[in-house]
């Protein structure tokens, strides 16, 4: 079945430094990712989607300037949390398409970002 | 404004009992209907989905679904119900034409604990 991979699973970072993470879909290439935040037993905030080889569409209220995302190629994608703040720390799940709108999304084992 | 619901933040069952977990769905055009299902710690797990054809569904770890368009609903549901079945479920909605980019819209998520 498909896979997405995400690192690091849990990261722990100073407040002002930034953080990196990826995303690869590793059976399937998706020309589509999205970057989801998801609170303690709420439902996931979609952040952002991401096109491989064009600039990402940020959702309403979604800094850009703070979460720098890079879809590079088919099977990658990064997430990073640039001056990170201690209300940054979240769960942050990636997700991949494969081919197609009506492809289904398969999603990453989520980061636990921990800002001090 | 497109939205899915469900209802119930939480289901409990007993193990060996069949369990239903709702959700209904408002949105115009045709929906792509998904399920995933969550547990601690982890990212989201594709159950089954419904893009068109036989209303019933069927998925992974013996989960079904049916879609019901004129109650607009998408109910999740298992014959026997094991203890392992518990955990976060989502049901989510993509609703084409392409002007937009596809995305998920999810409920809010239920709860399933399925004691012994």
């Amino acid at each position: 079945g498909a896979v997405v991979s995400q690192h690091p699973s849990r990261v722990i970072c100073k407040s002002g430094t930034s953080v990196k993470i990826e995303c690869r879909s590793l059976d399937f290439q998706a020309t589509t990712m999205f970057w989801y935040r998801q609170f303690p037993k709420k439902s996931l905030m979609l952040m952002a989607t991401s096109n491989e080889g064009s600039k990402a569409t940020y959702e309403q209220g979604v800094e850009k300037d703070k979460f720098l995302i890079n879809h590079a190629s088919l099977t990658l994608s990064t997430l990073t949390v640039t001056s990170a703040h201690p209300e940054d720390s979240s769960f942050y799940i990636c997700s991949a398409r494969d081919i197609g709108l009506a492809g289904t999304q398969y999603f990453g084992p989520g980061t636990r970002l921990t800002v001090l | 404004a497109q939205s899915v619901a469900q209802p119930e933040d939480q289901v409990n069952v007993a193990e060996g009992n069949p369990l239903t977990v709702k959700c209904t769905y408002s949105v115009s055009g045709n929906p792509y209907l998904f399920w995933y299902v969550q547990y601690p710690n982890r990212g989201l797990q594709f159950l089954l989905k419904y893009i068109t054809g036989d209303n019933l569904v069927k998925g992974s770890y013996g989960f079904e679904a049916e879609f019901n368009k004129s109650q607009t609903s998408f109910h999740l549901k298992k014959p026997s119900a094991l203890v392992s079945d518990s955990a976060l479920y989502f049901c989510a909605v993509r609703v084409l034409p392409s002007s937009n980019t596809g995305k998920l819209i999810f409920g809010q998520g239920t709860t399933l604990q399925v004691k012994p």
